[in-house]
């Protein structure tokens, strides 16, 4: 098992719509957790970090991590056309990050 | 600020060349890393500093020699590449190793290997 998973997509949503962006990890790298959004062509920009189960909510976004069920999850609510990218999934070991493949989301107008 | 600088954007190097990416942070950050990231892959790992000292060499080619002059500085020298190794080149950082830290990329450096 790869010690980050994500579906790769790719995920298409409506204008103001939600969309659910899910995760699961492996039991070598369950401690902190983040998410990052990539722009065609451009770097990583982190957006979110969750290191506790439950949800963490910034401003659209909200994080939710479920350590039982080993899974992280990124909801983005009220979609927009500018939040199509890919998001990426990764976890801090402590000596290193590992990355999902990443989900391709497209908002159509 | 979390500002991770880089240059240059754009390198095109023939495959006898040498060249150097460089990579800024004054985060005060203590943790350096060099990704390289394919088209639509997820960035790969090939470095980490840690205080100035390599803490993890992911079996990367001697082709690409890292180092870290100062806290703020990691280069990538590049020395008889192939074109396979174009790609996108991640610097990113953070405050230090530790499960805790969160980690930022710079803007990347988009390599062509001819």
């Amino acid at each position: 098992q790869k010690e980050v998973e994500q579906n790769s997509g790719p995920l298409s949503v409506p204008e103001g719509a939600i969309a659910s962006l899910n995760c699961t990890y492996s039991d070598r790298v369950s401690q902190s957790f983040f998410w990052y959004r990539q722009y065609s062509g451009k770097s990583p920009e982190l957006i979110m970090s969750i290191y506790s189960n439950g949800d963490k909510e910034d401003g659209r976004f909200t994080a939710q991590l479920n350590k039982a069920s080993q899974y992280v999850s990124l909801l983005i609510r009220d979609s927009q056309p500018s939040d199509s990218a890919t998001y990426l999934c990764a976890a801090n070991t402590g000596n290193q990050f590992y990355f999902g493949t990443g989900t391709s989301l497209t908002v159509i107008p | 600020d979390t500002e991770v600088t880089q240059t240059p954007k754009h390198l095109v190097m023939g495959m006898t060349n040498k060249k150097s990416l460089k990579c800024e942070q004054h985060m005060g950050h203590r943790a350096m890393y060099w990704y390289k990231q394919k088209a639509k892959k997820p960035p790969e790992l090939m470095f980490v500093y840690s205080y100035e000292k390599l803490s993890i060499n992911e079996s990367v080619p001697s082709r690409f020699s890292p180092e870290c002059p100062n806290s703020s500085l990691l280069n990538l020298h590049l020395h008889a590449l192939q074109p396979e190794d174009s790609a996108l080149y991640l610097c990113a950082s953070s405050q230090a190793l530790g499960r805790s830290y969160e980690q930022y990329f710079g803007p990347g450096t988009r390599l062509t290997v001819t």
